[in-house]
């Protein structure tokens, strides 16, 4: 069966600091990949997403991640985090042309002003 | 609409109560989920709908969980008999379809407490 493990539950960075969010999957198959993010108060919004082509998939708000199929990793990266990035980020995994998407526990992330 | 939307946002139920949790999905979405959020933990599947049939019932916890959806729109969640270990959010998201190059979009989740 499909699984989603995001190795840290609690992040907490200083803002300006670069952030790097893991998340490995198990499925022998092709995937679509995804990451969502929840703000305080909010509902789940899609952050970025990868389908096919270029495994470096750019999202908004200056996020990244990268597909590296040999590792069945889809690691969360950006730059230089801002307090406004605070909230609760989960990856997700779906087999291609699937149409249930599994989702890892979440990681929360607390930058600090 | 314009967005996913789920009522109520929050329902407080006795022990062995009945509940409906209500999603309209996107107009036009042909896909529409339901998911369960517990605290300090992942979005769990529960149901999933293509039109109005759910190809994919493997993911409700019990025979209390059932789910309908009717004119390819609107979704019914009904817990029947609620338990404490059924308190969660519940989360309904709609998609164009199965396996598309969009994600979901989600609402905002009905936070259903069992007391």
């Amino acid at each position: 069966a499909q699984s989603v493990s995001q190795h840290n539950h609690h992040v907490i960075l200083s803002e300006a600091a670069s952030l790097e969010l893991g998340c490995n999957y198990s499925y022998g198959g092709t995937v679509n990949l995804f990451w969502y993010v929840q703000y305080p108060g909010q509902h789940l919004q899609l952050l970025l997403k990868y389908f096919s082509g270029d495994p470096l998939v750019k999202g908004i708000k200056g996020f990244e991640a990268e597909f590296i199929k040999s590792k069945f990793s889809f690691n969360l990266r950006k730059p230089s985090v801002q307090w406004s990035d605070t909230a609760e980020y989960f990856c997700a995994v779906r087999n291609t042309g699937g149409f249930k998407t599994i989702f890892g526990a979440g990681t929360r992330l607390f930058v600090k002003a | 609409g314009a967005g996913v939307s789920q009522s109520p946002s929050n329902k407080v139920t006795e022990k062995g109560k009945d509940v409906e949790l209500r999603c309209d999905p996107i107009s036009g979405h042909t896909a529409l989920y339901w998911y369960r959020q517990s605290l300090g933990q992942g979005l769990e599947f529960l149901i999933y709908f293509q039109g109005n049939s759910a190809p994919d019932k493997s993911g409700l916890p019990s025979d209390r969980f059932s789910a309908e959806r009717t004119g390819g729109s609107v979704s019914t969640l009904t817990i029947q008999r609620t338990q404490q270990e059924d308190s969660a959010v519940y989360l309904c998201a709609s998609s164009q379809g199965p396996g598309t190059g969009n994600g979901y979009t989600f609402g905002s989740g009905t936070r259903l407490t069992v007391v």
